[in-house]
């Protein structure tokens, strides 16, 4: 399995744009990078998900480079309620379990929104 | 559409003792998962299941048995509760990915758990 790497926490203010990278090095060709945001105690939810270039939807954009080895999750004008855990996972999708295909989810990244 | 529930939300256990957590789906899912996260990380997948009748072990199985009798159900037992068991369990369910499927996983709310 890919391993990420990810900033623990960020800060950022209001109406800001916020950009969070992960890094994984050992992607395989047939992973796919997926972004899930959990609110306190609250489960994970799904953001979006890329295998290459560009992805956008309405609540975030996926930046990948060629190479794959790196991610960025882009939130546009974050808001108070943005404040939350974005996790990174690589792997296959989901729903492909196989032996070995068991999407971990890493400690992520703690983004808080300020006034 | 209630998605997945989790039952009980809390619940609070003496070392040694038993329990069973119910996660239940409408959304006629394949797969279903539990997972637990423990304060300030990740989540940590104890079991999974990819469809009625199968079961499989996850990242962390030890000390955790489960059942996947109807395809809408996937219980989550202890045998004998450890206080290295109290945790946050997140029970997920995703449809079996074809063509552009994202296999998103649909969470429930969670269940704490406190091991005494």
């Amino acid at each position: 399995l890919a391993k990420t790497t990810q900033p623990i926490s960020m800060d950022s203010y209001e109406g800001q744009e916020v950009n969070i990278t992960c890094s994984h090095n050992n992607i395989a060709t047939n992973d796919y990078i997926t972004w899930y945001q959990q609110f306190p105690s609250q489960g994970p939810r799904f953001i979006i998900q890329g295998y290459k270039t560009k992805v956008t939807n309405e609540v975030a954009s996926l930046f990948i480079p060629a190479d794959r080895k790196s991610s960025t999750l882009s939130l546009p004008r974050v808001s108070l309620s943005d404040t939350a855990v974005y996790y990174c996972l690589v792997g296959e999708r989901m729903g492909r379990i196989a032996a070995g295909n068991k999407l971990t989810f890493g400690g992520g990244t703690r983004v808080l929104v300020k006034p | 559409n209630a998605g997945v529930t989790q039952t009980p939300k809390f619940r609070v256990l003496k070392t040694g003792q038993s329990m069973t957590l119910l996660c239940a789906q409408d959304m006629n899912h394949e797969y279903m998962y539990w997972y637990r996260q423990d304060p300030g990380m990740g989540l940590r997948l104890i079991h999974y299941s990819v469809g009625e009748g199968t079961t499989a072990k996850g990242e962390v199985p030890d000390g955790y048995n489960v059942s996947r009798l109807k395809k809408q159900n996937f219980l989550l037992g202890l045998e004998s509760a450890a206080p290295s068991q109290t945790s946050v369990y997140f029970c997920a369910s995703s449809w079996e990915t074809r063509g552009r499927d994202t296999g998103e996983l649909f969470f429930g709310e969670g269940s704490r758990l406190t091991v005494l």
